[in-house]
């Protein structure tokens, strides 16, 4: 059964510093690796897909890293804002198709 | 507008009903999924299905059930049986590699 975990639980940061998001899984059979975002009672939205024969992707200000042999994955956001304030998800898709989350990441930007 | 459409966004049950949460895709996706959002908590997977008249257990599929009759529509039903129902239910789907979600529905027992 694949397990994905993420680490930290929760970040509080003041605005301007960067911010480091890290994501394990103990299955490296997937065929990729998709953060997202998601605000207080609110959907999924996407940030970044990585698929498995990829080793990173970059979108503005955020940038996402993949190492399939060790089982991780980090985020990272650049000059973080406070707009950036929100539950950051990791999750993995599995040669079986079944789409894994980890509990989550709660980043808190301080103005 | 492409996208997946959950309704309602808000539910209410009382205890001892059955009710079904709808879930439509105009995406054309094979894949789709039902989770469930537990407050501070990640998402776990309830039931999901690749193919049409095909669908497979979560993790937690006890006191849930759905169909998959089309392609665009995977309905699930909370039934009497899930003991402890109030949660955040969100709706997936995947093509290709790339997972899309509906903005959720959020069921209370009253």
């Amino acid at each position: 059964k694949q397990e994905v975990t993420q680490i930290p639980a929760a970040l509080s940061v003041p605005e301007g510093e960067n911010l480091v998001l890290n994501c394990s899984f103990t299955d490296s059979a997937i065929y990729n690796l998709q953060w997202f975002r998601q605000d207080p009672g609110k959907g999924l939205t996407s940030l970044l897909l990585i698929q498995s024969s990829q080793r990173e992707q970059t979108s503005g200000r955020l940038n996402a890293s993949l190492d399939k042999s060790s089982g991780r994955s980090t985020l990272y956001i650049a000059a973080s804002q406070p707009g950036d304030s929100a539950t950051y998800l990791c999750a993995v898709v599995s040669n079986d198709y079944k789409l894994s989350f980890g509990a989550g990441t709660t980043v808190t930007v301080r103005a | 507008d492409g996208g997946i459409t959950q309704s309602p966004k808000y539910l209410f049950r009382k205890e001892g009903q059955n009710v079904t949460l709808s879930c439509e895709q105009n995406l054309n996706h094979d894949a789709m999924y039902w989770y469930r959002q537990d407050p501070g908590q990640g998402l776990r997977l309830i039931y999901y299905s690749q193919i049409v008249n095909d669908f497979q257990k979560g993790d937690i599929a006890e006191g849930y059930s759905v169909s998959r009759e089309k392609k665009e529509s995977f309905p699930l039903t909370v039934t009497s049986a899930q003991k402890n129902p109030t949660a955040f239910y969100l709706c997936a789907s995947i093509h290709g590699v790339e997972a899309f979600f509906g903005q959720g529905t959020r069921l209370t027992v009253v």
